[in-house]
């Protein structure tokens, strides 16, 4: 069965800092993996995906097939990146349906 | 562009009473539709999909039940709400770029 952990509930940094998100998948074929953001207030929305291999707003994320993680990354924090991230992972089947870590709340501090 | 309408944004029902949360999709023909939860410290769980009308899977078994009667129409339905029902749920719809989230239902049964 395929599987999104994402160990950290809670991050708080402070502004400039780097940050990083863990993500850990389990999934016995090959994923697509995904990272959605929601800033308060609004709606869940895409981040990045690791098939696109882009920067947004800043952050990047690897996949590591060898370690099976996507973990989330940016060098310098800011303070309008404090939000609620999710890492999910598309088995591909029918519907490509998501499935989505607990996710972690980000916190960046002035 | 794929938006999803989602109503009401927050509910307060008693515990037996019926349910009926609407999702609407704007933009796109024939779009994978899925339901998603958020229970209190946990992460987004799929509750049903439904890849076309008329058309539903549901993920986990449960209290709830979903329909499709339209293309654009996605129903999340119980005949007697529990307390474990309470959570965040979220509408979301497959279209050319991807997923798109709904705003979501909060509902809290007393």
């Amino acid at each position: 069965a395929q599987r999104v952990t994402q160990p950290e509930k809670l991050l708080s940094v402070f502004k400039g800092a780097p940050v990083e998100l863990k993500c850990n998948y389990s999934y016995s074929g090959s994923p697509e993996l995904f990272w959605y953001v929601q800033y308060s207030r609004q709606r869940l929305q895409l981040l990045l995906r690791h098939i696109s291999r882009e920067s947004i707003k800043g952050f990047t994320a690897d996949l590591n097939k060898g370690e099976t993680s996507f973990h989330l990354k940016k060098p310098f924090a800011q303070e309008e990146d404090s939000a609620m991230y999710y890492c999910a992972l598309s088995r591909g089947n029918a519907g490509n349906m998501l499935t989505f870590g607990g996710g972690t709340r980000l916190m960046v501090k002035p | 562009s794929q938006t999803i309408h989602q109503w009401p944004a927050t509910l307060v029902q008693p515990v037996g009473s019926p349910l009926s949360l609407e999702c609407t999709v704007e933009g796109t023909s024939n779009p994978n539709l899925y339901w998603y939860r958020q229970a209190a410290g946990r992460g987004l769980q799929l509750l049903f999909y439904s890849v076309g009308i008329g058309q539903i899977s549901s993920e986990v078994p449960q209290n709830l039940s979903a329909s499709r009667p339209q293309d654009r129409q996605f129903i999340l339905s119980s005949k007697k709400l529990l307390l474990s029902d309470s959570g965040f749920y979220l509408c979301a719809g497959t279209g050319n770029r991807g997923y798109t989230f709904g705003s979501g239902t909060r509902l809290t049964v007393v």
